[in-house]
């Protein structure tokens, strides 16, 4: 069954502290794996999509890491702020069809602390 | 911030009521899809369309329905609201042409409450 396993469900960290959230997927046959940031309240807004030959890739303070060996990606936060508080969400698309189909993880919910 | 649209984005209403979700994009993407979000859930795909009077259900099975006359717009509507129907609803767009991924963009989203 394919599926996306984020962790920790939930996280709080220190303004300025670095963190590092993870996603682990089963899906098959993979293309791409995207990070959202969703605000509470708000719709998904996309940070990264990486493909199968990507193992790395940055949007500012978020950086975005692919293994598709071991289905597995993290995303790290740099210097958090207080708007970094939001929901991540892990996102993998497969090949079985022409479209792709996206499979969502819950999210993680990262709170910043001044 | 993408140029896509949603209304009203919230509503609370009685059960039995007739209502439709609004959903408008300016990007002239092909593709658009509703998803229904619960809190601290993922997200689930309900309907989704490829272009003008192009309709598909998704993966979650739903009472809705939606149509697509018109490119930049795909509204969804339940005939007859139940409390069950309480949920977040996003809509979304991607392109459709060229080599993927396709980048989908989400709208604000509609609040859905049904007492």
């Amino acid at each position: 069954k394919n599926q996306v396993e984020q962790s920790p469900q939930s996280l709080i960290i220190l303004e300025g502290k670095n963190c590092t959230l993870q996603c682990n997927y089963t899906v098959s046959p993979f293309s791409n794996l995207r990070w959202y940031k969703q605000d509470t309240g708000r719709g998904p807004v996309s940070l990264t999509i990486m493909t199968f030959s990507e193992n790395t890739k940055s949007n500012g303070r978020y950086t975005a890491t692919l293994d598709a060996d071991t289905k597995q990606s993290s995303l790290h936060i740099t210097a958090s702020q207080l708007s970094d508080s939001a929901s991540y969400i892990c996102v993998v698309s497969d090949r079985g069809s022409t479209l792709g189909r996206l499979y969502f993880g819950r999210g993680t919910q990262l709170t910043v602390w001044p | 911030e993408a140029d896509i649209y949603q209304t009203p984005r919230y509503l609370v209403i009685g059960t039995g009521k007739k209502i439709t979700l609004e959903c408008s994009q300016t990007m002239g993407h092909d593709k658009m899809y509703w998803y229904q979000q619960d809190p601290g859930m993922e997200l689930h795909l309900i309907h989704y369309s490829y272009g003008v009077n192009s309709t598909e259900k998704g993966d979650l099975s739903s009472e809705s329905t939606v149509s697509r006359i018109r490119t930049e717009h795909f509204p969804l509507t339940l005939e007859s609201a139940r409390p069950s129907h309480t949920s977040q609803y996003l809509c979304a767009s991607s392109e459709y042409r060229g080599l993927p991924p396709y980048e989908q963009y989400f709208g604000p989203g509609t609040r859905l409450t049904v007492t």
